[in-house]
């Protein structure tokens, strides 16, 4: 499968534990980008990656929310201390630069209790 | 503020009746408009670019079309599998997606 693949597809976690999400984008895309979503809205911006620069971040993205692309492939999304309002889906898409389409993955459902 | 708006927000149709998507948008630096289809629970599959005003895009029951300031997604003879959310994301010039709320489409056999 060469599509964007996001792991753990869901993930359950008390509230105040650590998280971290991962996203393998497309191989040879260098764009990446990070996208909450929430039940019956549209996908809301988070962050993005060209290669391994963070280019840009959400107001959204709080202190708690932290991520990385180390080496411009896979990228990691950290929510630390989660809290009930972090529970959402958790989608990453990548792209080639300039102004084409994005790929998403499937998703990691985040349910904190 | 780039922003977009999908009407409307929620269609029934009853399965062969033809109808159409609107989406109005304004972003800087507009670069394509692409459409997504999401179905629940997944993440949104890609369907359609355009980049450019006058474009059509076709597939399968699906057309999309694109204003200087619209796009139309127009859906001929729908089938029951037709049902989802149907996303219109205008891109702008730094790679960004600008998503609205979808408009979900239920076609009812």
């Amino acid at each position: 499968d060469t599509g964007v693949s996001q792991n753990p597809r869901h993930k359950i976690t008390k509230r105040g534990q650590n998280v971290t999400f991962r996203c393998d984008p497309i191989s040879e895309h260098n764009r990446l980008y990070w996208y909450r979503q929430t039940l019956g809205q549209g996908p809301e911006f988070l962050t993005y990656f060209q290669n391994e620069a963070q280019l840009e971040k959400s107001r959204l993205l709080s202190d708690r929310f932290s991520a990385e692309r180390p080496k411009g492939s896979f990228s990691t999304l950290e929510i630390q201390r989660t809290e009930q309002g972090d529970s959402a889906m958790y989608l990453c898409a990548s792209s080639l630069q300039g102004a084409t389409e994005a790929f998403f993955g499937q998703g990691t459902r985040l349910t904190v209790v | 503020e780039d922003q977009v708006t999908q009407s409307p927000e929620a269609l029934r149709l009853q399965e062969g009746e033809s109808s159409s998507l609107n989406c109005s948008y304004t972003v800087s630096g507009l670069r394509g408009l692409f459409w997504y289809r999401q179905d629940p629970g997944k993440g949104p599959e890609f369907l359609f670019t355009l980049y450019s005003a006058g474009e059509e895009k076709e597939k399968e029951r699906l057309k999309a079309t694109l204003t200087k300031k619209e796009s139309f997604l127009h859906i001929t003879a729908p089938k029951p599998e037709d049902s989802a959310t149907y996303l219109c994301v205008p891109g702008s010039n730094t790679g960004k997606l600008i998503f609205g709320q979808g408009t979900t489409l239920q076609v009812k056999p």
